[in-house]
């Protein structure tokens, strides 16, 4: 279970244009969506939590205008990068879970690549 | 402090080798405890978890948990070259939000 994918796997993009990325939980409902973005030989960093029909808390340093998140239902959550810059270039990935379920299954990664 | 506390590495171990890695917390509130392997350019990847203290064991991978000294572990029996990855701990309280350790980056020698 807890199967989640990602898409597109990987993105690149000029700079000033804007960057969405899919995440879906594909056996199970999850309540909860989680993104997180990585840089090279670090851990992964929580940007914000998105619960399905309200609105993503983010975490502290992360710009909401700029990570838009919606969670429109609860296979599908959306992380749009705004006005993308070359200091945006990451590999941001997902998590879902459900109440129930302690442990969270992991997206594959986008890696994005503002030029 | 950190609330998780893992040692980077890198780590290197010949074939065969037991390999032991840990992380150390400090919130009491962390019930559920992870153990994610990640390869390169790859999203995290659920081995192991543990609700509270004890041990856990999948084939050659066991995890165990010391809640009262905070202290959790993972050993993998007979590593293997396709064993080389980073391995993040992860633990959660009551809510599903996830704290997660450094990562300590595996090397396993053929």
């Amino acid at each position: 279970g807890a199967v989640v994918s990602q898409h597109p796997s990987w993105v690149i993009c000029k700079s000033g244009t804007s960057v969405k990325i899919e995440c879906r939980s594909l056996d199970f409902q999850a309540t909860t969506m989680f993104w997180y973005r990585q840089f090279p030989k670090q851990s992964l960093m929580l940007m914000a939590t998105s619960n399905e029909g309200s609105k993503a808390t983010y975490e502290q340093g992360v710009e909401k205008d700029k990570f838009l998140i919606n969670h429109a239902s609860l296979t599908l959550s959306t992380l749009t990068v705004t006005s993308a810059h070359p200091e945006d270039s990451s590999f941001y990935i997902c998590s879902a879970g459900e109440t129930r379920q302690p442990s969270l299954g992991f997206g594959p990664g986008t890696r994005l690549t503002v030029l | 402090q950190k609330e998780v506390e893992q040692d980077p590495g890198p780590l290197s171990v010949p074939e065969g080798a037991i390999v032991s890695l840990n992380c150390t917390y400090s919130n009491s509130a962390f019930q559920y405890f992870m153990w994610y392997r990640q390869y390169s350019r790859k999203g995290p990847e659920l081995l192991m978890y543990t609700y509270s203290s004890g041990n856990k064991e999948d084939g050659r991978f066991t995890a165990q948990v010391d809640k009262s000294s905070k202290y959790i572990s993972l050993f993998i029996r007979d590593s293997q070259p396709s064993d080389s990855a980073t391995y993040l701990c992860a633990m959660r309280g009551g809510n599903e939000k996830l704290t997660f350790g450094t990562g300590t980056r595996l090397t396993i020698i053929p």
